[in-house]
C-alpha cells in the first residue's frame, strides 16, 4: 500500500513565524500535491510538482512555497504565517497526473 | 461558476436505503473522475473512479458518468450508519492545463439507523 506521511498531525505556531510542513511518501511517485481544507471551501489546491525541482502553482499559492529536492519529499513552507493560514494542510501523491490521489493523514495548523 | 460543484447536505438517508450523490463540472474535456469519502478529522479515500460513460459497480458502491450533460454520480445500496461520511468529488479540468485535480466541496452524508 502507498503510504504517504505528514511530520506533524497538530501544530501551533505564532504569526510572522515561518513553518514548515514535511510530506514523505514510500511510492516512488512522480507526483505530490498540497492541499489545504476548510470547512464550506472543500480541498483548494496550493502547489504541486511533476518532478524532482519542478513546482506549478495551483489555485492559492499566495503566502506559500514549496521545495520538491527529492523524489520521495515535498515540503511546504509558510514563508510568514498570519492567522487566515490556520487551516487542515493535506499532503499527496499518484505516480501520474490527473490520476487517484493518495492523502497523508492531514496537518492541522493552528496560527495565534 | 465553479469548475465542480456538489450539494453540500446534508443528505439524510434511512439504513438500508439508496444514497444518491450528485456532482456537476463545467469543463467539457475532462476525463477523470473521482469520489473520495471522508469521516470526520480524517482523510480523504479513494473509493471509485470513472473514466467512461455509463456506470461502473464495485460491492455497494455505483459510480454513473453522463458526459454529455457534464455530471458523475454515485449511489450507495443498502447504506449503512458507518457510510456516514462526507463525500468529495474530484475531477480533472483539461481547461486549466493543470495536471491535478479540482476537488468539489463535498456532500454530507447522514444514515440514520
Amino acid at each position: 500500500d502507498v503510504k504517504v506521511t505528514q511530520s506533524s498531525r497538530y501544530l501551533v505556531k505564532r504569526t510572522g513565524e515561518k513553518v514548515f510542513l514535511e510530506c514523505v511518501q514510500d511510492m516512488d511517485h512522480e507526483n505530490m500535491f498540497w492541499y489545504r481544507q476548510d470547512p464550506g471551501l472543500g480541498l483548494r489546491l496550493i502547489y504541486f510538482s511533476y518532478d524532482v525541482k519542478m513546482k506549478e502553482k495551483g489555485d492559492i499559492p499566495e503566502g506559500y512555497s514549496v521545495s520538491r529536492e527529492k523524489k520521495e519529499r515535498f515540503s511546504l513552507i509558510l514563508e510568514s504565517a498570519s492567522t487566515n493560514q490556520t487551516s487542515m494542510y493535506l499532503c499527496a501523491s499518484s505516480k501520474y497526473s490527473n490520476e487517484k490521489l493518495f492523502f497523508g493523514s492531514g496537518t492541522q495548523l493552528s496560527v495565534l | 461558476q465553479k469548475e465542480v460543484e456538489q450539494n453540500s447536505g446534508p443528505l439524510s438517508v434511512p439504513e438500508g436505503a439508496i444514497a444518491s450523490l450528485n456532482c456537476t463540472y463545467s469543463d467539457r474535456g475532462s476525463q477523470s473522475f473521482f469520489w473520495y469519502r471522508q469521516y470526520s478529522g480524517k482523510s480523504p479515500e479513494l473509493i471509485m473512479f470513472i473514466y467512461s460513460n455509463g456506470d461502473k459497480e464495485d460491492g455497494r458502491f455505483t459510480a454513473q458518468l453522463n458526459k454529455a450533460s457534464q455530471y458523475v454520480s454515485l449511489l450507495i445500496r443498502d447504506s449503512q450508519p458507518s457510510d456516514s461520511a462526507t463525500y468529495l468529488c474530484a475531477v480533472n479540468v483539461e481547461g486549466t492545463g493543470r495536471r491535478a485535480l479540482t476537488f468539489g466541496s463535498g456532500t454530507r452524508l447522514q444514515v440514520q439507523p
